[in-house]
């Protein structure tokens, strides 16, 4: 079971947005950035967002990071076809250091 | 550009070692921390430690410690994980992956990611 917590999947259509959220702690989430990872099919994990909230050069505006307490949420708007990924939060935790979400699977329906 | 590197599948039998290497260009090797994630079949990722491309330091996540070793040769900007008795539970893709931020800082900012080796352990 993972330390941060995130759906296992989400659904929207095309056009449309979708928010994954990622649950975790104050030893986590609540004192340090979050991080967030684009997965396709049979790829490495991508950076999407660093920092809770920027977006490393490349990435579009429709992907958008926020965090309140001790939860994080990844947003994406316009969904596309392409999207369809898995997306992992991440982040560093006091005690068991790098820790990783279960992951959400996207599904543009 | 940045880039990552690494070599190819492994089959192994449970007991045996393995060997994965990553080698790094694009950007200066020393300057920047790698970590090392894996991930196994339909799981989420992992994140095994880090090491100190300058000084060799290394940090492990609490489940990899005593099996995984790090090390690097920095003459050819390659960096290594050994895995020991190999277990069935080991199968899994590992990734290098550059710490974004040079050193000294590190602050778990995964900014670039191997294309990954795919390590079975199976007898």
């Amino acid at each position: 079971q993972s330390v941060l917590t995130q759906p296992p999947s989400v659904s929207a259509a095309p056009g449309q947005k979708v928010t994954i959220s990622c649950s975790g702690s104050s030893s986590n989430i609540g004192h340090n950035y979050v991080f967030w990872f684009q997965q396709l099919p049979g790829t490495a994990p991508k950076l999407l967002i660093y920092d809770t909230n920027k977006r490393p050069s490349g990435i579009p505006d429709r992907f958008s990071g926020s965090k309140s307490g001790t939860s994080a949420t990844l947003g994406i708007t316009g969904l596309q076809t392409g999207d369809e990924a898995d997306y992992y939060c991440a982040t560093w935790d006091s005690s068991l250091l790098g820790v990783f979400g279960g992951g959400t699977k996207l599904t543009v329906l | 550009q940045v880039q990552l590197v690494q070599s190819g599948s492994e089959l192994k039998r449970p007991g045996a070692s393995v060997k994965v290497s990553c080698k790094a260009s694009g950007y200066t090797f020393s300057r920047y921390a790698m970590n090392w994630v894996r991930q196994a079949p339909g799981q989420g990722p992992e994140w095994i430690g880090w090491v100190n491309s300058n000084t060799g330091e290394s940090t492990y996540a609490y489940g990899f410690r005593g099996r995984f070793v790090f090390s690097l040769d920095t003459s050819v900007s390659t960096a290594y994980l050994q895995i020991s008795s190999l277990k069935a539970e080991d199968t899994a893709v590992y990734y290098c992956v550059r710490e974004g931020v040079p050193l000294p800082q590190y602050y778990f900012f995964l900014d670039v990611w191997g294309n990954g080796t795919t390590v079975t352990v199976s007898s």
